[in-house]
């Protein structure tokens, strides 16, 4: 069966300082991979999504970027953290164009992120 | 515009049903779902429905879809406390490299 995995959990870290959040998902291969925010009492925003390795679409400007280095992990960085970075930041996962797992998405449990 | 609209707030007394709507804006999503949120943890997808259907039903979960109006529904009969969390409502639409698009939540609170 297939599993996401975060970390860390949480994480609280001063304004400036970098990041670096994980995400890895294993049973699948060339799953497509996303990476949400859900900022306080506001819906998921969608920051990017990856296709494939090295593969990286964003979807809004922001701080952060990401990258994919193998194909079952994904990465959400920032070279220096802004307070309104603060939420919560969910990975998740999809099967590729054409197979029976492409139209659901599939979540991990989250890291939340307070930048002071 | 672009976005999946849902009320923020519903509160149901325990018992009763939960009815929890959601309007969406692009005729040509094909799945439309519903997520559940439990705090301080990710989704879980709760159920879905293909856009050529008018309704699902899964145990106490049932979907009802209006495609001429891009209107969804979730009704949880029987509401328990268990049931208490944040219901996204999402669309994937396929004119947009089939990214799902999400809206803000329902907050759903049961009165005792």
């Amino acid at each position: 069966s297939q599993t996401i995995h975060q970390w860390p959990a949480t994480l609280v870290q001063p304004v400036g300082s970098p990041l670096s959040l994980e995400c890895t998902v294993e049973g699948t291969s060339n799953p497509n991979l996303y990476w949400y925010r859900q900022a306080a009492g506001r819906g998921l925003q969608l920051l990017f999504y990856s296709v494939g390795i090295g593969q990286i679409s964003s979807e809004v400007p922001q701080n952060l970027s990401a990258s994919r280095p193998q194909d079952r992990q994904f990465i959400l960085s920032s070279k220096k953290l802004l307070l309104s970075d603060s939420g919560f930041y969910l990975c998740a996962w999809s099967g590729a164009s054409g197979t029976s797992a492409h139209n659901e998405q599939f979540f991990g449990p989250g890291t939340r992120l307070t930048v002071l | 515009g672009e976005d999946v609209e849902q009320s923020l707030f519903l509160s149901v007394r325990e018992g009763d049903s939960s009815v929890i709507n959601c309007t969406y804006t692009d005729s040509s999503s094909t799945y439309l779902y519903w997520y559940k949120q439990e705090p301080g943890a990710g989704l879980q997808l709760l159920t879905y429905i293909f856009s050529n259907m008018d309704m699902k039903q899964d145990q106490r979960l049932t979907v009802l879809l209006n495609k001429k109006d891009k209107h969804l529904s979730l009704r949880i009969a029987d509401t328990q406390t268990g049931d208490s969390a944040i219901y996204f409502c999402a669309e994937m639409r396929m004119n947009r490299d089939d990214k799902i698009i999400f809206g803000k939540g329902t907050r759903l609170h049961i009165l005792p």
